[in-house]
C-alpha cells in the first residue's frame, strides 16, 4: 500500500465553522507533512510530524491546529478561517532516516477548502 | 531558509528534449528533488539528487551542482502527457522540504 488517503476531497465551511481534515497512511513512515497551496502556486509547508511530534510550525496561525494521534493518522483543525485560507491542502509521509537521503514524499489528493 | 528559483513556464513539442532549472539560496541543504503536478492532482516525486552530478530515471534525468546552487531536470522524448507543472524541492534539516516556484510545461503536437 503506497497510498496517503486524505478525507474529505471538498470541504465548504462558514468563518465560524469547526471542521477537521484527516489523513491516513500505511507505508509505515514516521515522518508526516501538511502543506497548503493556492491555485498555480507552489505548496508551502505547515507542518512537520516527526515520531507523532510536532517538529516544525512554520509559524502558521492559530486558527490551524494539528494533531498526530498515531503513526498512521494526522488531523488538521480548522476553527475561524478566514476565506483567503481557502486552498488545497495537502498531507504528506515520509520516511524517517531514509526520507532525507532519498527526498521522496508520498502526497495525498488533497482536501479542497473554501471558506466562505 | 530556502528559496528556490524556476522559470514560470516552458513550451516545447512533442518528441523533444526539454531542461527545466532550478536556482537556490538557502542555509542547510542535503539535496535537491523534482515533482510532477498534473493540475488538479497530487505532487509525485520524479528523482533525488543529494550528490553533485547526473541521476537518469527513463525518461526523466535530473542534475546538481552544489557549488554554482544550481540544478536542472531534464526530460526526453516528450509526450503530450507530461504536459504538468514541475517543481523542484529543497530538502533541509528536520524533513524540511520547501518547494521551487514551479514550472509549467506545455507539450505541443
Amino acid at each position: 500500500d503506497t497510498e496517503v488517503t486524505q478525507t474529505p476531497k471538498h470541504l465548504v465551511m462558514g468563518m465560524t465553522n469547526k471542521k477537521s481534515l484527516k489523513c491516513e497512511q500505511h507505508m509505515g513512515h514516521r515522518a508526516m507533512y501538511w502543506y497548503k497551496q493556492k491555485a498555480k502556486k507552489p505548496p508551502e509547508l505547515m507542518f512537520v510530524y516527526s515520531y507523532e511530534k510536532l517538529s516544525i510550525n512554520e509559524s502558521v496561525p492559530s486558527r490551524f491546529s494539528p494533531e498526530c494521534p498515531n503513526s498512521s493518522l494526522l488531523n488538521l483543525h480548522l476553527h475561524a478561517l478566514q476565506p483567503e485560507d481557502s486552498a488545497l491542502y495537502l498531507c504528506a509521509s515520509s520516511q524517517e532516516g531514509a526520507g532525507p537521503n532519498t527526498g521522496e514524499l508520498f502526497f495525498g489528493e488533497g482536501s479542497r477548502l473554501t471558506v466562505l | 531558509g530556502q528559496s528556490l528559483e524556476q522559470p514560470s513556464e516552458v513550451t516545447a513539442v512533442e518528441g523533444a528534449i526539454v531542461q527545466i532549472n532550478c536556482t537556490y539560496q538557502t542555509s542547510g541543504f542535503y539535496g535537491l528533488s523534482w515533482y510532477q503536478q498534473h493540475d488538479g492532482g497530487a505532487p509525485t516525486f520524479l528523482s533525488y539528487n543529494a550528490l553533485d552530478g547526473l541521476e537518469e530515471t527513463g525518461r526523466f534525468s535530473s542534475f546538481l551542482s552544489r557549488s554554482d546552487s544550481y540544478g536542472y531536470l531534464l526530460l526526453q522524448e516528450l509526450q503530450m502527457k507530461d504536459s504538468a507543472s514541475y517543481f523542484c524541492a529543497g530538502r533541509g534539516g528536520g524533513n524540511k522540504l520547501t518547494f521551487g516556484t514551479g514550472t509549467q510545461l506545455k507539450v505541443e503536437l
